[in-house]
Order: structure tokens, then C-alpha cells, then sequence
């Protein structure tokens, strides 16, 4: 049973539109979560990260949220340009627990000019 | 500066041929991982080394050796391939825990 989730496979939004990509996990020691974005023929590289003691975080065009009851979060990217298409990937870790980074499997985001 | 390096890119194997698939890394990093990325199923954790001298079993293990030959290189071995095996394997390194990972480009393994 996956721990963490990525109900939707792929998303297209328009270019200049909001993404949201959504993330669950069931586990409830997970305390740090992180998203990876991945290209084609590339290995995936870190976009952002939130620790369970908020419910935000902004980096740019780029912010995740987080909603622990509900064991849910989301990645917002406002506005989306077309160099975003890509796979992102939700990561639910244990920190201070090295082998404990469990992926999603993936979103694949096509924004559209 | 390099990051992470993984050799080779590609590689095509037989049924029962072994391999070594070698990931070195130059950030200094004490902790470093192997996955594997299959189709709808994420990255999945095959073996990691915490530090140098040591290292411990992930989620999918079997069929899998590991050597941390040094603090910059660590290497996955298949003895016996199978087509089970087929997938595109990752080479990750931490700094420490919570903070973020850094992936090398990856090797696409087909066993035929």
C-alpha cells in the first residue's frame, strides 16, 4: 500500500494559470515533506520543502501547503510558464531517520503557451 | 562541479549477466542512496549508506548488492539479472537528514 500519494498522473494548465498538484500520505510519523521536479533523461532535482510545524511555504512562484489532519498537501505554481512542464514528485520523510524518504509516483505538469 | 556521477547512462544485459552500476559524488556528503524509478510507482529506496563504513538494506533490497567503496563513491551490483530489473536506477546524496537530495542523471537498465 503506497504510503505517499499522487492521485493524478498528469495535469495540463494553461500558461499564466495556477497549478496545484496535490500529494496524500497516510503515515502519520512523516514530519518533513519535500517536492522534486524531474525532466526527461535527468535525474530529479529538489524544488521545495515544508517541516510539519507549518502550514506554508513560499519560494518564489512556488508554494507549498500543508494540512496535516487531513494528511494532504499541494504544491501551488502561480504563474505557470511552459520550462515547468515536467514530472514533480511529493517526498514524505522521517527526519532524523535516514532511510525513511518515501516518494509519490509523480505528476507529469504540461503547461501549455 | 560535478554533483553526482553515474556510469553508465545505458546499459542492455542478459538474463543472469551481473553488473556494477557506479555513482560518485563530490559535495562531501555523508549519506548517499540508490533507487530505482519505475513506471506509476515513484522512486523506491534499494540500499543506502548513512555514512562512510556502513550500509543498510531500503525498500527493495533483493536481488541487490552495495559497496561504499570511500565517502565519494557508491556502488549498486546486480549478480544475476532479471528482467525484473529492468528500470532506471538513481544515485542520490544527502548532506544530513532533512535536508534535501541530490539525484545524478541516471542509468537506464534493460534485461532482456
Amino acid at each position: 500500500d503506497q504510503q505517499v500519494k499522487q492521485n493524478s498522473p498528469s495535469l495540463s494548465v494553461q500558461e499564466g494559470r495556477i497549478s496545484i498538484l496535490n500529494c496524500d500520505y497516510t503515515n502519520s510519523m512523516f514530519d518533513y515533506f519535500l517536492w522534486y521536479k524531474k525532466y526527461p533523461a535527468e535525474g530529479p532535482t529538489f524544488l521545495i520543502s515544508i517541516s510539519s510545524i507549518k502550514d506554508k511555504n513560499e519560494d518564489g512562484r512556488f508554494t507549498v501547503f500543508l494540512n496535516k489532519s487531513a494528511k494532504h498537501l499541494s504544491l501551488h505554481i502561480v504563474p505557470s510558464q511552459p520550462g515547468d512542464s515536467a514530472v514533480y514528485f511529493c517526498a514524505a520523510s522521517v527526519l532524523a531517520s535516514y532511510d525513511k524518504v518515501i516518494f509519490g509516483p509523480g505528476t507529469s505538469l504540461s503547461v501549455i503557451p | 562541479n560535478a554533483g553526482v556521477t553515474q556510469t553508465p547512462k545505458f546499459q542492455v544485459l542478459k538474463t543472469g549477466q551481473s553488473m556494477t552500476l557506479q555513482c560518485a559524488q563530490d559535495m562531501n556528503h555523508n549519506s548517499m542512496y540508490w533507487y530505482r524509478q519505475d513506471p506509476g510507482m515513484g522512486l523506491r529506496l534499494i540500499y543506502y549508506s548513512a555514512s562512510e563504513g556502513t550500509t543498510d538494506k531500503g525498500e527493495v533490497p533483493n536481488g541487490y548488492n552495495v559497496s561504499r567503496l570511500n565517502k565519494r563513491e557508491f556502488s549498486l551490483r546486480l549478480e544475476s539479472a532479471a528482467p525484473s530489473q529492468t528500470s532506471v536506477y538513481f544515485c542520490a546524496t544527502i548532506q544530513g537528514s532533512g535536508t534535501e537530495a541530490f539525484f545524478g542523471q541516471g542509468t537506464r537498465l534493460t534485461v532482456v
